[in-house]
């Protein structure tokens, strides 16, 4: 069956750049996306890449995907200590509603 | 402005008691979902509704119930069933139902927080 599967914890110092990790099982993904969720409150849409694209960029995000490891990242340029938040990876098979999402990366920025 | 509102933000229920939790949308969204977060676990799908008088079970329905009569609105009855109902609930919608090859984008709400007593 479906799954994605992130690292529990990141943790990067003020200004450096950060780089969370996420690989999905379901060959017939099409899309991928990226959400932030803030203590207490519910997710936000960061970005999100069709699968016949390997790399989206905006403003300090990076989104890289390599299909054929089936591996996905989000790379946060100069991280700051509002980017403190859980990240979760997910991705939508082709011709379903469904989201199958990761169990979320806590990234902490310290000073 | 248009968006989700989970209502309540906090719940507390007393063991053997059913709960409702509401969810309502003005965004004329066509499809709602129900989310259930444990820490280290992710999101786990409860049930979802691709459309007035019609939704699905999810991963982990067990313990848990829905109406879907309007199109804003899709509360979740944690039931007495649920074995372990303390967590994070959080309902989300997105503008298309079935078979929807496109990007699927889900608009969540500001979640609720259930603890059993």
């Amino acid at each position: 069956g479906e799954d994605v599967e992130q690292s529990l914890f990141l943790s990067v110092r003020e200004g450096d750049s950060s780089v969370i990790n996420c690989t999905y099982t379901d060959s017939s993904s099409t899309y991928l996306y990226w959400y932030k969720q803030e203590p207490g409150a519910g997710l936000q849409l960061l970005t999100y890449i069709f699968s016949n694209m390997d790399m989206k960029q905006d403003q300090r995000l990076t989104v890289l995907l390599n299909k054929k490891d089936k591996h996905l990242s989000l790379r946060i340029a100069d991280t700051q200590t509002g980017d403190s938040a859980i990240y979760f990876c997910a991705e939508k098979a082709y011709n379903t509603d469904k989201l199958i999402f990761g169990t979320g990366t806590r990234l902490q920025v310290f000073p | 402005d248009g968006g989700i509102t989970q209502s309540p933000k906090y719940l507390f229920r007393k063991e053997g008691q059913n709960v409702t939790l509401s969810c309502e949308q003005n965004l004329n969204h066509d499809a709602m979902y129900w989310y259930r977060q444990d820490p280290g676990q992710g999101l786990r799908l409860i049930y979802y509704s691709q459309i007035v008088n019609d939704f699905q079970k999810g991963d982990i329905a067990e313990g848990y119930s829905v109406s879907r009569e309007k199109k804003e609105s899709f509360p979740l009855t944690v039931t007495s069933a649920q074995k372990n109902p303390t967590a994070f609930y959080l309902c989300a919608s997105s503008p298309t139902g079935t078979g929807f090859s496109g990007a699927n984008v889900l608009t969540f709400g500001a979640g609720s927080r259930l603890t059993v007593l």
